[in-house]
């Protein structure tokens, strides 16, 4: 399988501050689905958006797809010490990917 | 999005003996699970793909004797470490996949386990 990147690699903001995290992949899914994991820990699912669909909010978080560009950001909004973690975003359809993740630091 | 559960969420175990990891699809059936590892700070290496009630496809260096798969109904597989050493330490990830009809996949990534050898 081959791997879809997020950037950035790294991200450090301050508490309160908004961050914002994408993902591109290389062929035509499903859905997609941004994961969030904390060090040591295991994967959480944060959300799934679907092909046909543009945009997903789920609390703090804000997702949009764009097909044609064959990308995703993840918006986190008022970011807390507490969301200092690693994102990845994964895509299924005819193939699948993973990515290499974006590791956010919110400093207080 | 579906579930995919794991258990154990975290083991530890002394080196030579074998540890079992299960991986399941709680609402939905799996015709295929992939299992992953984890190293720090990388994404996962698949390590071996499962299709129900067929032997395991294991990528290029993985130790089919060693890291033993069964798939034997459509919403478990298990993940099955031989005579452990501390190099096999590791994150292990499941992910199941099923089939939409004829339009593709949709797979979903179980929270992973943590192996810690001594």
């Amino acid at each position: 399988s081959q791997q879809g990147e997020e950037d950035p690699q790294a991200l450090s903001i301050q508490e309160g501050e908004n961050a914002t995290m994408n993902c591109s992949y290389k062929t035509s899914i499903n859905n997609l689905q941004w994961y969030r994991q904390n060090s040591g820990r295991g994967l959480v699912h944060l959300i799934l958006i679907r092909s046909n669909e543009r945009e997903k909010h789920s609390g703090r978080l804000r997702v949009t797809l764009d097909t044609s560009k064959k990308s995703s950001s993840l918006l986190i909004t008022a970011s807390r010490a507490a969301d200092t973690a690693s994102y990845f975003c994964a895509t299924s359809g005819n193939q699948f990917y993973f990515g290499t993740g974006t590791s956010l630091t919110v400093i207080p | 999005g579906a579930v995919v559960s794991q258990h154990p969420s975290r083991v530890i175990c002394k080196s030579g003996t074998s540890v079992k990891i299960e991986c399941r699809s709680l609402d939905f059936q799996a015709t295929t699970m992939f299992w992953y590892r984890q190293f720090p700070k990388k994404s996962l290496m698949l390590m071996a793909t499962s299709n129900e009630g067929s032997k395991a496809t294991y990528e290029q260096g993985v130790e089919k004797d060693k890291f033993l798969i069964n798939h034997a109904s459509l919403t478990l597989s298990t993940l099955t470490v031989t005579s452990a050493h501390p190099e096999d330490s590791s994150f292990y990830i499941c992910s199941a996949r099923n089939l939409i009809r004829s339009n593709g996949y949709e797979q979903y990534f179980g929270p992973g386990t943590r192996l810690t050898v001594t």
